[in-house]
């Protein structure tokens, strides 16, 4: 069966810092990558999503890039942290050429102080 | 463009009372609708989905949605409120690329 991962669970970093969030799926090949956030009161916000190694796509112009350096790999990245910044990350997949469901890991709430 | 419209940001409901959630949707093409839930600090989970044939679907934990293409709806209920049910629920349609537009949630509250 297929799992995914998502780590850190939480994590609290300064304006200015960086930022890396993982994102692992197991048990399938090819997937369909996404990032969303929740941000309070704004619902969910599609960030980037990826069909393939080096084929991302970015829903909206901001602060935060992503990377795929393997095939069931997805990384959310920052350089610089803004207190906007702050929200539940969350990693999805679905099965490549699908339609059909997306199946989303546990999150990562980021507090930007 | 596909969009999706969930009525009422929050609902209260009595335990053993019935679970109603309207969820409207427009879209281009034969719509793919899910219902996911989400507890405090954790990722979305399937409740149900409709993709074709029966437009009555059954999901987990007791709830089920109905497809009404002439209305386009797609209203989750669930026949007796449980305290366990008390979460976000979110609305979604794949849309003409297939990713997910989602609405903007409806957060249940269950009193007993």
């Amino acid at each position: 069966s297929q799992t995914i991962h998502q780590w850190p669970a939480t994590l609290v970093q300064p304006v200015g810092s960086p930022l890396s969030l993982e994102c692992t799926v197991e048990g399938t090949s090819n997937p369909n990558l996404y990032w969303y956030r929740q941000a309070a009161g704004r619902g969910l916000q599609l960030l980037f999503y990826s069909i393939g190694i080096d084929q991302i796509s970015s829903e909206v112009p901001q602060n935060l890039s992503a990377s795929r350096p393997q095939d069931r790999q997805f990384i959310l990245s920052s350089k610089k942290l803004l207190l906007s910044d702050s929200g539940f990350y969350l990693c999805a997949w679905r099965a490549a050429g699908s339609t059909d469901t997306q199946y989303f890991g546990p999150g990562t709430r980021l507090t930007v102080l | 463009a596909q969009s999706v419209t969930q009525l009422g940001s929050h609902v209260s409901v009595s335990e053993g009372a019935l679970v109603l959630l309207r969820c409207n949707y427009s879209s281009s093409v034969p719509p793919y609708l899910f219902w996911y839930v989400q507890y405090p600090n954790q990722g979305l989970q399937l409740l149900l989905k409709y993709t074709t044939g029966a437009t009555l679907v059954k999901g987990i934990n007791g709830f089920e949605a109905e497809f009404k293409k002439s209305e386009t709806s797609f209203h989750l209920t669930k026949p007796s409120a449980h305290m366990s049910d008390a979460a976000e629920y979110f609305c979604a349609v794949t849309d003409s690329w297939g990713k997910l537009q989602f609405g903007a949630g409806t957060q249940v509250v269950v009193t007993p």
